[in-house]
């Protein structure tokens, strides 16, 4: 039970901005909302995670709306190596907590 | 400084026999995890190690899977009598205890192939 719902693929114009959904209407109050790709034949990479607060790093924005019941994962401005699969994970904030990959969402930026 | 790295990175064996599947963690990362990834799935947690606690062995599939961790170092996953559908890419995982958000840092993998 990966506890989250996305799509499975999406495609993107390279250069646009690639906004990938993720819903998790069962989300617990402690619960964080994480996000991880990877891309063919590597391991997952850490892209960014948040509680409630919309946040924002050098690779990606995450919107959480104000139920936290889903989120968004922003990439700005996609490049043909942001094509990956992409998985929003949720969980307590515990480092003994193993993480839940669903299938996640297959991005392909297209030239 | 280095990452975490796994070997080897493809293993190709015959149905039946055992294999072994080393990890080497971030120096300093005290939890170490193995996870699962048959082609075209997302990943399924198999074990979690952290310091000298009893691991969580809750995702190991059958008997035949084990794993062992030396302190806060080296861990193997051993397959025996390997199965055709123990065909996937593991991967090794670890992490900071004190990490604020417990990132887990992913290795490479290693695919491994039963015929």
């Amino acid at each position: 039970d990966a506890k989250t719902t996305q799509p499975p693929s999406m495609d993107c114009a390279e250069g646009r901005a690639a906004n990938l959904p993720c819903n998790h209407s069962t989300i617990s109050g402690n619960e964080y909302v994480y996000w991880y790709r990877q891309i063919h034949s590597q391991g997952p990479q850490y892209i960014i995670h948040g509680l409630k607060n919309n946040e924002t790093n050098e690779m990606a924005s995450l919107i959480i709306t104000e139920d936290r019941k889903s989120s968004t994962l922003i990439l700005p401005h996609a490049t043909l190596r942001d094509t990956a699969v992409y998985y929003c994970i949720v969980r307590v904030e515990d480092y003994g907590q193993n993480f839940v990959f669903g299938p996640g969402t297959r991005l392909s930026v297209l030239p | 400084g280095a990452g975490v790295s796994q070997s080897p990175s493809n293993k190709v064996t015959e149905k039946g026999k055992d294999v072994e599947l080393r990890c080497d963690p971030i120096s300093g990362h005290t939890a170490l995890y193995w996870y699962r990834q048959r082609l075209g799935q997302g990943l399924e947690f198999l074990i979690y190690f952290q310091g000298n606690s009893a691991p969580d062995k809750s995702g190991l599939p059958s008997d035949r899977f084990s794993a062992e961790r030396t302190g806060e170092s080296v861990s193997t996953l051993t397959i025996q009598r390997t199965q055709q559908e123990d065909s996937a890419v593991y991967l090794c995982a670890s992490s900071w205890k004190s990490s604020s958000y417990n990132e887990q840092f992913f290795g490479p993998g290693t695919r491994l192939t039963v015929l």
